[in-house]
């Protein structure tokens, strides 16, 4: 089966860093993702890891370490719209599996 | 279209009626995905087509759920004899086959179920 883990909430202020760590362990892995969403609304595509090391896109970055079943989560130079919840999700094969989520509030 | 629509975009069911949700997925996106999301949870997967064909039904709850995709391209949920339990947003998405950038969700339908 597939066990997805990430925190809860986490609280950051505007302008500062935020890490969010996610664990898995997944019968089979094929790609690591993670998404956006705002309450109320779909959830959006950040990133997409399949092999080890930091992919960065402006002021999001995702690590993958396949070895330890870990990726991280790095929002950089916080904003008030970044808050939201960020959903980790593994692709076993085909589908993808949820985390629950980490909402992030970011305050002023 | 630009985006996964979804229809209606809410809905209240009494307890005991049938609800169908359709999905319009990005056109020329082969995989579609059903996801049920519980508030303050993440997507919990019910099903997965590639075309018309349902490759992966592990999720659906129980037998009172149904997915079809007849043309391979839009998707209907289907929930009979709606119970409390299955109030729930229900999120569709479709990517590309081989896809390395994510799926792409629609707005959901919010199933409110009385």
């Amino acid at each position: 089966g597939q066990n997805i883990d990430q925190p809860t909430e986490m609280t950051a202020t505007e302008g500062a860093i935020v890490q969010i760590n996610c664990t898995y362990q997944t019968s089979g892995f094929n790609g690591l993702f993670w998404y956006q969403q705002h309450a109320g609304e779909a959830p959006t595509f950040l990133s997409y890891n399949v092999l080890d090391g930091l992919e960065e896109k402006g002021r999001f970055s995702s690590f993958l370490s396949r070895s330890k079943g870990y990726s991280y989560l790095l929002l950089k130079e916080l904003q008030m719209k970044d808050s939201a919840s960020y959903l980790c999700a593994v692709r076993p094969v085909g589908k993808l599996q949820f985390g629950a989520g980490t909402q992030v509030v970011v305050t002023p | 279209g630009a985006g996964v629509s979804q229809s209606p975009r809410y809905k209240v069911a009494k307890r005991g009626q049938d609800v169908a949700l359709r999905c319009d997925p990005i056109s020329g996106h082969v995989s579609l995905f059903w996801y049920q999301q519980a508030l303050g949870q993440g997507p919990e997967f019910l099903t997965y087509f590639q075309n018309e064909a349902q490759l992966d039904k592990s999720g659906l709850p129980s037998d009172r759920f149904f997915a079809e995709r007849p043309e391979g391209s839009v998707s209907t949920l289907k929930i009979q004899r709606t119970q409390q339990e299955d109030s729930a947003v229900y999120l569709c998405a479709s990517s590309l086959a081989s896809s390395s950038g994510g799926y792409t969700f629609g707005s959901g339908t919010r199933l409110t179920v009385v």
